[in-house]
């Protein structure tokens, strides 16, 4: 899997968007961006994924750069509840070798601040 | 459906002394992981079962730790002889091979603390 590099930390006020970047710069062809998030004492809780285009659920949006070495996940509306430790992964799914395992690095902490 | 079950949640035990660790997939998940994370980590793979067959195991899993997945349903994971330095959060996750890029879901994860 490419390695990936976040941010330590970050704070947000509540209710603003948080913006958390993480660089792939060396991410290939066939490689997915995951977000994984881990509020204290949980197990870490599936964001959102993609390729190329941006994408959006429920719970964030994902903006991937058109050279596809950096992305941003976006919290539009941060909550207190939102404050956890951000992972972004890159990995080919469903193929063999050893693509089946996440790779975690240590993350960004996301401090919103009410 | 509740997703990953872990049980116990937290675990205190002495040196020397052997621990089980159960974890209950989502029920229609054939691939189940076991992760392992200490303080101030991120998620550590140690292990990867799919239906009954373990896959692969990390070089992290010494011959103290044992997993099995009898049925291709639960999944056990065993440590003898616990030292000090296994304290750590132990994560299940489970996966449907071919739905959806693969994601993993996670379980709240087992707290060992071992004095």
């Amino acid at each position: 899997d490419a390695k990936t590099t976040q941010p330590p930390s970050m704070d947000c006020a509540e209710g603003r968007a948080a913006n958390l970047p993480c660089n792939h710069s060396t991410i290939s062809g066939n490689e997915y961006v995951y977000w994984y998030r881990q509020i204290h004492s949980q197990g870490p809780q599936y964001i959102i994924h993609g390729l190329k285009n941006n994408e959006t659920n429920e719970m964030a949006s994902l903006i991937i750069t058109e050279d596809r070495k950096s992305s941003t996940l976006i919290l539009p509306h941060a909550t207190l509840r939102d404050t956890a430790v951000y992972y972004c992964i890159v990995r080919v799914p469903n193929s063999g070798g050893s693509n089946y395992k996440l790779t975690f690095g240590k993350g960004t902490l996301l401090t919103v601040n009410p | 459906d509740t997703g990953v079950s872990q049980d116990p949640r937290h675990k205190i035990t002495k040196r020397g002394q052997n621990v089980t660790f159960r974890c209950d997939p989502i029920s229609e998940h054939n691939r189940l992981y076991w992760y392992r994370q200490t303080l101030g980590q991120g998620p550590e793979f140690l292990t990867y079962f799919q239906n009954e067959a373990q896959l692969e195991k990390s070089r992290l899993l010494s011959d103290r730790f044992s997993a099995e997945r009898p049925k291709g349903s639960f999944s056990t994971l065993e440590i003898q002889r616990t030292e000090q330095g296994d304290s750590a959060m132990y994560l299940c996750a489970s996966s449907l091979a071919g739905a959806s890029k693969n994601i993993q879901y996670f379980g709240a994860g087992t707290r060992l603390s071992v004095l």
